[in-house]
């Protein structure tokens, strides 16, 4: 069965320093990786998904993912944390080659202090 | 477009009683996602459509819960008898595409439960 784990639940990171947000996963197959972030009383908004390609996929804000198969990792980063992007961050996963469901990890609290 | 609309976005009642949550997914979109969150459990899928047929429903906790999609545009979620430990943010999420599609999902704002 796919899984997938977020090994932080609190993340915190100075303001302009660079940031990572961890996450493995599990899949019988080929995997499509996705991370979402979610702010303070709102849904979860897409940020970037890895479906085939290039192992480093670039999204909204400024953020960047790479996918490490030997690792079996898809790592969220950025290269200078801004305030604005405290918030709780998913990392998602899903197995190409079934008809599964998306799974969504426990979610990372990503605290950036000024 | 607007994205995906659900309503009410703030629901408090009373143990015992029905409740409907209502969700519009984005024009096109053919999958539709119920999920629930909650501090405990984070975030748990119910049930999805594709094509306004549930595909699965291994999520839903109990009989109390039942979901519906008439048509493509509209879908509710309704807990009967509610009770307290349903508290929690409901959200709603719709993606183009059926099985098989790395397809991105999009959220909606969310309905927060309460039931006292």
């Amino acid at each position: 069965a796919q899984s997938v784990a977020q090994p932080e639940d609190q993340v915190n990171v100075a303001e302009g320093n660079p940031l990572t947000v961890k996450c493995t996963y599990s899949v019988s197959g080929n995997p499509y990786l996705f991370w979402y972030v979610q702010y303070p009383n709102r849904g979860l908004q897409f940020l970037l998904k890895y479906i085939t390609g290039d192992n480093l996929v670039k999204g909204s804000y400024g953020f960047e993912a790479e996918f490490n198969k030997s690792q079996t990792s898809f790592h969220l980063k950025k290269p200078s944390a801004l305030v604005s992007d405290s918030a709780l961050y998913f990392c998602a996963v899903r197995d190409n080659g079934r008809d599964d469901k998306i799974i969504f990890g426990k979610g990372t609290r990503l605290h950036i202090l000024p | 477009d607007a994205g995906v609309i659900q309503s009410p976005r703030h629901e408090v009642t009373e143990m015992g009683q029905e409740v409907t949550l209502r969700c519009k997914p984005i024009s096109g979109h053919n999958s539709l996602f119920w999920y629930r969150q909650t501090m405990m459990r984070g975030l748990e899928l119910l049930i999805y459509f594709n094509n306004n047929v549930p595909i699965d429903d291994s999520g839903m906790p109990e009989d109390r819960f039942s979901a519906k999609m008439p048509n493509a545009s509209f879908s509710t979620l309704k807990i009967q008898p509610s009770e307290p430990r349903d508290s929690a943010v409901y959200f709603c999420a719709s993606s183009l595409g059926g099985q098989g599609a790395g397809e991105t999902q999009y959220f909606g704002p969310g309905t927060r439960l309460l039931v006292l």
